[in-house]
């Protein structure tokens, strides 16, 4: 089964703070995506990368960048974190499969409140 | 601009009947079609995913697809109080990596 590990289920910071958020898949997955999650506007796509050190912007990049240095870890950051990035963020991992499949597995998630 | 529809509910069914969700595309190149569940609270899950078109079962799970008409649905037979969650539908046109979602559908069977 493919495992998708976040590396806090909860986590409370203080605005202007920098943050980090870890991701570590075990498939040997291609492709890593951050999203985030809040009521009413659905899943949105922060930054997704297709291999060691590249990355592509999502739908809501600004505010966070994020760091790819193993195929197995992909990390988003905070700058200076301000209250409206509370949210719920989710990681996914996906690999191609018969050339079609993109299907994404996701992580826990963790669920930041900044203050 | 790629978007995945589906109706956000909530939809309240009685223990024991069919649950039905439906999701509408607009890229009518995308090849791939996946169903998720959501717990409150909790990170989404896959539970189908279906290439061609037709019918695929899956335990008390049946996913349809019909391409022509841009449609996928996820229908849930005998449903159980623990299948009330939030259903996302994602699409993937074979182009790109990426999944582009549904805002999801709030399910809740009655005891």
């Amino acid at each position: 089964d493919v495992k998708v590990t976040q590396s806090s289920r909860y986590l409370v910071k203080r605005t202007g703070e920098k943050v980090f958020l870890e991701c570590v898949q075990d498939m040997d997955h291609e492709n890593m995506f951050w999203y985030r999650q809040d009521p009413g506007l659905g899943l949105r796509l922060i930054y997704f990368s297709y291999d060691v050190k590249m990355k592509e912007k999502g739908d809501i990049p600004e505010g966070y960048s994020v760091s790819r240095e193993k195929k197995e870890r992909f990390s988003l950051i905070l700058e200076s974190a301000s209250t409206n990035q509370t949210s719920m963020y989710l990681c996914a991992s996906s690999s191609p499969d018969r050339g079609l499949s993109y299907e994404q597995y996701f992580g826990p998630g963790t669920r930041l409140t900044v203050t | 601009q790629k978007e995945v529809e589906q109706n956000s509910g909530p939809l309240s069914v009685p223990e024991g009947a069919i649950a039905s969700l439906n999701c509408t595309y607009s890229d009518r190149g995308s090849q791939s079609f996946f169903w998720y569940r959501q717990y409150s609270g909790k990170s989404p899950e896959l539970i189908m995913s279906i290439y061609s078109n037709g019918d695929k079962e899956d335990g008390r799970f049946t996913a349809q697809l019909n391409k022509a008409s841009q449609y996928v649905s996820l229908l849930i037979r005998d449903s159980q109080p623990s299948d009330s969650a939030t259903y996302l539908c994602a699409v993937n046109d074979g182009s790109a990596r990426q999944l582009t979602f549904g805002s999801g559908t709030q399910l809740t069977v009655l005891p």
